[in-house]
């Protein structure tokens, strides 16, 4: 099976701060990368697939990057409504499997 | 617009079964295939198992492999998940999610609580 990890597990940042996402595939996984963003109690939701393929009515300010076995998720300026913990998954295996999360909170 | 309603979760003794359903509307449901992911409580996401289109392959993480069944009607449009053996480690809130165009999990339906315990 295909493992992904994420770093870091959590970070605090301000509003109108950059922050970066990083994950990596136990093997390269091409482009087969999707990124979702998760808030508490409720169902995740496709923010990037494919690696850096801005999903519909996802802001602009999210974007992605990378293939084969590293990824970065940017939030190019933080909001307030961007408070929640973002997961990859890759989806090269017909096994997807998910990262471990990276919770953003408020600094 | 695209709906993913789950029902059939609750409270159920290790060991016993339950099976969960996905209501599925707003898109022609035979066309596409069709996954299961769950989160413990405070935990990730677990991406659990996929059935094709039309019925015809399933997939599943090896720690339901031989207890979970999933399945498909798609004259219904609704998935299925049927746990068997159920143990308390199958804790957690399961979601059906449509396997999108582009290899991914565009959809979502909200989520029912399962909890296995005595």
């Amino acid at each position: 099976d295909i493992q992904m990890t994420q770093s870091p597990s959590s970070l605090s940042a301000s509003v109108g701060d950059r922050v970066t996402i990083t994950c990596r595939a136990s093997q390269s996984i091409s482009s087969y990368l999707n990124w979702y963003q998760q808030k508490p109690g409720k169902a995740p939701n496709l923010l990037i697939y494919a690696a850096s393929s801005l999903q519909s009515g996802v802001p602009s300010r999210f974007s992605g990057s990378g293939s084969g076995t590293d990824f970065t998720l940017t939030i190019s300026s933080l909001q307030p409504e961007d408070f929640a913990t973002y997961y990859c998954q890759q989806s090269y295996s017909t096994l997807f499997t998910f990262g471990p999360g990276t919770k953003v909170d408020i600094k | 617009q695209v709906q993913l309603v789950e029902s059939g979760g609750g409270v159920v003794q290790p060991g016993r079964s339950l099976r969960l359903s996905c209501a599925a509307s707003g898109f022609t449901f035979s066309s596409f295939g069709m996954h299961w992911v769950r989160q413990a409580p405070g935990k990730g996401l677990e991406w659990v198992a996929v059935i094709w289109y039309d019925g015809s392959k399933k997939y599943y993480v090896d720690s339901v492999k031989g207890r979970f069944t999933v399945s498909r009607d798609n004259s219904k449009n609704t998935l299925y998940l049927q746990m068997n053996s159920l143990r308390a480690e199958d804790t957690a809130v399961y979601y059906c999610a449509r396997g999108g165009s582009n290899s991914n999990n565009d959809y979502w339906g909200q989520g029912t609580l399962v909890i296995v315990s005595s």
